[in-house]
C-alpha cells in the first residue's frame, strides 16, 4: 500500500529556531501533500495543500511566511515553520493523496515539535 | 463552514461486542467519507473508505453512508482491545481535501 514516511519524528528546539519538516511519498508519486497540524484533543486542522512545482495553498489563517512549503519533486514535500515561538509547538503531519480519482490520503507518522 | 460532527465518547464497549461509531456532515455536496484510526500519539490509519449509498465491509469493518441524511458510520464487529483508540471521520470537501471531525475515542475492555 501507499507508504508516507515523515522526518523528523521528534523536535525539541529554543524559540526563534527554524525547523525543516520532510515528507516523502516512498512508493507512489504524489502531485498533491497536505500539511495538517493538531494540538492535544483537538482534531487536525489542514494548514496548506502542497502541490508540485507551484506554489501552496494556504487554509485562512495560517500565516504563508511562518510556514514555508516547498513540494519540489512528486515525492516530497517540504515545511517549515520559520522562527517557531512556543505557541507553535503542535504534532505537524503530512499526508499524500494515492494516485487515481478520489484516492484516500496516507499519512506520515507525523512530526512533534516542541518549542522551548 | 463545511462541518463534520462526531460524539467524542469514550464509547466504552465489552470485547466481542460491536462498537458504533457515527457521523455527520454539513456539506450536502461531499462524495467521499473516510474512517481514521488515531492511536494516542500517533498520526492516522486509514480504516475504509466509502463513496455510495449503502454498506462496505472489510474484514469486521463496515461502513455506512446515507447521503439524505448526511450521515456516515462505522460498525466494529467482535471488537478487541487493540482497536481502543480515536476514530476519526473525515468527508471530501472539494479539490481532494478533507474536512476531519473531532473523532470518537473508544474503548475496548477485556
Amino acid at each position: 500500500g501507499a507508504v508516507v514516511s515523515q522526518h523528523p519524528s521528534r523536535v525539541i528546539c529554543k524559540s526563534g529556531t527554524s525547523v525543516k519538516i520532510e515528507c516523502r511519498s516512498l512508493d507512489f508519486q504524489a502531485t498533491t501533500m497536505f500539511w495538517y497540524r493538531q494540538f492535544p484533543k483537538q482534531s487536525l486542522m489542514l494548514m496548506a495543500t502542497s502541490n508540485e512545482g507551484s506554489k501552496a495553498t494556504y487554509e485562512q489563517g495560517v500565516e504563508k511566511d511562518k510556514f514555508l512549503i516547498n513540494h519540489a519533486s512528486l515525492t516530497l514535500s517540504t515545511l517549515t515553520v520559520t522562527s517557531a515561538h512556543p505557541e507553535d509547538s503542535s504534532f505537524y503531519i503530512c499526508s499524500a493523496e494515492g494516485q487515481g480519482r478520489s484516492q484516500p490520503q496516507h499519512f506520515g507518522d507525523g512530526t512533534r515539535l516542541s518549542i522551548l | 463552514q463545511k462541518e463534520v460532527e462526531q460524539n467524542s465518547g469514550p464509547l466504552s464497549v465489552p470485547e466481542g461486542a460491536i462498537a458504533s461509531l457515527n457521523c455527520t456532515y454539513s456539506d450536502r455536496g461531499s462524495q467521499s467519507f473516510f474512517w481514521y484510526r488515531q492511536y494516542s500519539g500517533k498520526s492516522p490509519e486509514l480504516i475504509m473508505f466509502i463513496y455510495s449509498n449503502g454498506d462496505k465491509e472489510d474484514g469486521r469493518f463496515t461502513a455506512q453512508l446515507n447521503k439524505a441524511s448526511q450521515y456516515v458510520s462505522l460498525l466494529i464487529r467482535d471488537s478487541q482491545p487493540s482497536d481502543s483508540a480515536t476514530y476519526l471521520c473525515a468527508v471530501e470537501s472539494g479539490y481532494s481535501t478533507l474536512t476531519f471531525g473531532k473523532g470518537t475515542m473508544l474503548l475496548v475492555s477485556p
